[in-house]
């Protein structure tokens, strides 16, 4: 595969669920970015990681934690997570300061 | 305060000419730079074109094109010859100063672009 890859797709969760998204890239960036995209507002960046360190934390619930256990793999796990978190969720990775490349993102709908 | 403006919830182009989408930013910092990303129906945030705060000449990308004026601080898009696949929704981003971990990307409202054949 090539680019950025993001699984599941679609994830219907209720608010007691836990679950997880997985973000993969095969570009060999150093850095990894979550963001989430709500309707009718900007993206919003989530996390970022460099060389798997979190470098940003841009005053995020803990119902998500991030996990980067190498520099091509991003998690996002959810857990007791509210109505409100219903978005898509795009991962995306860069080359230190270049243009980031996106995932095809995961729409989430928590019930 | 708003980062990133962009004015044009939706625009309408005739296929084949050329349409303009506008984008402000604000910023204190001398190092930054900008891009514009193209977003289908399908979700996936695709890359078009990026202009550095210290790059002299307006960024061109194929039929993509960045209309750079600092002093004014817009960095409008403008596709010529619009094609049917042009129709999406479009943000205008901004990374403020330079991180050595990573660059931080602000992005605006966006602009949905209809193509009409």
């Amino acid at each position: 595969e090539t680019g950025v890859t993001q699984t599941p797709r679609h994830l219907v969760m209720g608010m007691t669920n836990k679950k997880s998204l997985k973000c993969e890239q095969h570009l060999g960036h150093n850095a990894m970015y979550w963001y989430k995209q709500s309707a009718k507002k900007p993206l919003e960046l989530m996390f970022v990681y460099n060389f798997k360190e979190q470098t940003e934390n841009n005053s995020v619930p803990s119902r998500f934690s991030p996990e980067c256990p190498n520099s091509s793999h991003l998690f996002l796990h959810l857990h007791t997570l509210q109505p409100e978190d219903s978005a898509l969720y795009l991962c995306a990775s860069s080359q230190d300061l270049n243009e980031q490349y996106f995932g095809p993102g995961t729409r989430l709908t928590v019930t | 305060a708003q980062k990133i403006t962009q004015t044009q919830p939706g625009m309408f182009v005739q296929e084949k000419e050329a349409v303009t989408l506008d984008c402000t930013y604000d910023t204190s910092d001398q190092s930054y730079g900008l891009f514009w990303y193209k977003q289908p129906s399908s979700g996936e945030m695709i890359f078009l074109i990026y202009q550095g705060s210290y790059d002299e000449q307006n960024a061109t990308e194929g039929r993509y094109s960045l209309n750079f004026q600092k002093a004014r601080k817009s960095a409008n898009l403008v596709i010529s010859a619009s094609q049917l696949g042009d129709s999406a929704m479009y943000f205008c981003a901004m990374r403020e100063g330079l991180y050595n971990q990573g660059g931080k990307l602000i992005f605006g409202q966006g602009t949905e672009l209809s193509v009409k054949p």
